[in-house]
């Protein structure tokens, strides 16, 4: 069955710093790959995706995203964080041979501090 | 935008009752799911369903069923509610199988 990993339960970083937020997963086959945040209170929404094409992804609120087939990773990042960045994310990933349900890793709460 | 509504935000239900919980989407979509969340294991499949009146099982389906009489709606229902089916409820709808899933703010359910 297909699994996603996120490896950091939690982390803390200062305003202003990168941040890097780790993701991989098992299955094999081609994967559809997906970084959600969700906010206090809030329901989940898309920060980017990747299907195909250049492996490095932008999404919104300047996150990036690089895909690494040899490492079945998907690590998100931001360059300088602001307070309002203080959420939880999500990896998520599908395959069509596995009828594209969408699986999720146990999440990444993300304090920042100021 | 496209929408997809939970028509309850917060339930307090007692052991032992019917549940239901319903999704509702405006965009026409053919796949809908419901997860249900937990701190520390992320969001779970309970079931999806890909067309009018067709429905899987996720990875936890035990104590949960579904409905799907109309494409804009998928119901969860608890058979017979109970204290470990406590958790934040989400249902998603995607258009097509690669296309990004839309989420409902979520129902969270007490069982007590």
């Amino acid at each position: 069955a297909q699994s996603v990993t996120q490896p950091d339960i939690h982390i803390t970083v200062s305003e202003g710093a990168s941040l890097e937020l780790r993701c991989n997963y098992s299955y094999g086959a081609t994967p559809y790959l997906f970084w959600y945040v969700q906010s206090p209170g809030q329901g989940l929404q898309l920060l980017l995706k990747y299907f195909s094409g250049d492996t490095l992804v932008q999404g919104i609120k300047g996150f990036e995203a690089e895909f690494k087939r040899s490492q079945s990773s998907f690590n998100l990042r931001k360059p300088s964080v602001h307070w309002s960045d203080a959420a939880e994310y999500f990896c998520a990933v599908s395959f069509r041979s596995n009828d594209y349900k969408l699986s999720f890793g146990a999440g990444t709460t993300v304090t920042v501090r100021a | 935008d496209v929408k997809v509504t939970q028509s309850s935000r917060y339930l307090v239900k007692r052991t032992g009752e019917k549940v239901f919980l319903e999704c509702v989407q405006d965009m026409d979509h053919e796949n809908m799911f419901w997860y249900r969340q937990d701190p520390g294991l992320g969001l779970r499949l309970i079931y999806f369903s890909y067309d009018v009146k067709m429905k899987e099982k996720g990875d936890i389906p035990e104590g949960y069923s579904v409905s799907r009489e109309k494409k804009e709606r998928f119901s969860l229902i608890l058979e017979s509610a109970s204290t470990n089916q406590t958790s934040m409820y989400l249902c998603a709808s995607v258009a097509t199988v690669n296309t990004e899933a839309f989420f409902g703010q979520g129902t969270r359910l007490t069982v007590v």
